[in-house]
């Protein structure tokens, strides 16, 4: 399978704990985005990445959240001190230079308790 | 402000029936146009995107969609679904010098048989 791939699929954590996404965007694509999608809403833009440099952040992105993508390659989005607001669905989507398609990954699902 | 608006949030109809979904966007200058489905269980998928020319666009599964820029509008059609269509389709849109998509809230089909 070479599309976008995403770890975990379902994270439970418990409120205040600290939590780590991981993203593999399809392996030619320079661009990588996170969005994020709660029940009943369409998916909501939290940042971009352009090769390692991280280009923009939008403004849903606290300070609690961090997003690195230190090779270029796989990215990492964590969110620290989580809150039961945080629980949603966090998606990771890639495209090429030219950025005319995201493919997105399949996502994964935080619930905070 | 900036928005994507879908109308319909629920969408049932009768195997062969047709199917019109409604998009408009307020957002100006020069935008890229996309739909995207999400069938049960999966992740996003492209079904079609305009960028210029030709303001009819054909996607995958017989979905068309047409841009008409003095409406602000993006409107999904397929002359007869198939019971395999049910899902979420979301509409989305991208500022020709961004980055991010912007969807809107999406359109829950059920078909029935």
């Amino acid at each position: 399978d070479t599309g976008v791939s995403q770890d975990p699929r379902h994270k439970i954590t418990k409120r205040g704990q600290n939590v780590t996404f991981r993203c593999d965007p399809i392996s030619e694509h320079n661009r990588l985005y996170w969005y994020r999608q709660t029940l009943g809403q369409g998916p909501e833009f939290l940042t971009y990445f352009q090769n390692e440099a991280q280009l923009e952040k939008s403004r849903l992105l606290s300070d609690r959240f961090s997003a690195e993508r230190p090779k270029g390659s796989f990215s990492t989005l964590e969110i620290q001190r989580t809150e039961q607001g945080d629980s949603a669905m966090y998606l990771c989507a890639s495209s090429n230079t030219q950025g005319t398609e995201q493919y997105f990954g399949p996502g994964t699902r935080l619930t905070v308790t | 402000a900036q928005s994507v608006s879908q109308h319909n949030h629920h969408v049932i109809l009768s195997e062969a029936a047709s199917l019109e979904l409604g998009c408009n966007y307020s957002y100006g200058g020069t935008v890229n146009l996309f739909w995207y489905v999400q069938y049960p269980g999966q992740h996003l998928q492209l079904l079609l995107k305009y960028f210029s020319g030709d303001p009819l666009v054909k996607g995958i599964k017989g979905f068309e969609a047409e841009f008409i820029k003095s409406k602000f509008s993006f409107n999904l059609r397929k002359p007869s679904v198939q019971w395999s269509d049910t899902a979420e389709y979301f509409c989305a849109v991208k500022i020709n010098s961004g980055y991010a998509l912007n969807f809107g809230k999406g359109t829950s089909l059920l078909v029935t048989p």
